[in-house]
């Protein structure tokens, strides 16, 4: 099926450790994102991408950093994780208007 | 910048009647849409409806439908003959129709359906 696939599902780290999340389209969609879901806020934009070639700041980047490998993959990396990284991840492409989201990513950093 | 706010942390209604959930944004901007995405316990975002600022009339999706009032600047979604397949995290969200914009998420409402 069409869509955005992203892996893992779930992953539990140590302090310190670290990891990318990927996340393919096949869509071609030109803007692609990473969200982090935590509970009673919502979802926050961490990084996007605008196009190939292109990533940008959202409200919460620090600790992170992004590749977008091509137009397809867009991949979050945390260098060294902290308990405060601790959360639900999701990445999204778009279009126009909506966007479609991977399964989501559920990371526990101990 | 723009936020959006879910005024309702929870929600609960009984199967077969009708629940309005709440959402108001705040924007300077004129063009933009609005949506209410549904979160079951499985995790996967699921649009369930989208309005285009420039319609004024109110999108509708079988059981779901909105009050779009945009000089309120309020967003509600209203589900009739709620089903149990309905509980979920549903959450509100603003784009600016510059799609270089990325989407803001209200903090979520989470419906409970009662049997």
């Amino acid at each position: 099926n069409a869509g955005v696939t992203q892996t893992p599902k779930f992953q539990v780290l140590k302090t310190g450790q670290s990891m990318t999340l990927q996340c393919a389209q096949d869509m071609n969609h030109n803007s692609m994102y990473w969200y982090r879901q935590d509970p009673g806020m919502g979802l926050r934009l961490i990084y996007y991408s605008a196009s190939e070639g292109t990533t940008d700041k959202g409200e919460v980047p620090n600790g992170y950093n992004v590749s977008r490998l091509n137009k397809r993959e867009f991949s979050l990396r945390l260098e060294s994780a902290a308990p405060s990284q601790t959360s639900v991840y999701f990445c999204a492409s778009s279009w126009t208007g909506a966007y479609t989201f991977g399964s989501g990513t559920r990371l526990t950093v101990v | 910048a723009q936020t959006v706010t879910q005024s309702q942390p929870e929600m609960s209604v009984q199967e077969a009647e009708t629940v309005t959930l709440s959402c108001t944004y705040d924007t300077s901007e004129s063009d933009y849409y609005l949506f209410w995405y549904k979160q079951p316990p499985s995790r996967q975002m699921i649009l369930v409806i989208r309005q285009e600022a420039y319609k004024q009339q109110n999108a509708t999706e079988n059981r779901f439908s909105v009050n779009f009032q945009k000089a309120a600047k309020s967003f509600s979604l209203k589900i009739s003959d709620s089903q149990l397949g309905d509980a979920a995290m549903y959450f509100c969200a603003y784009r600016s129709a510059d799609l270089g914009n990325d989407m803001r998420f209200g903090a979520g409402t989470r419906l409970t359906v009662k049997p």
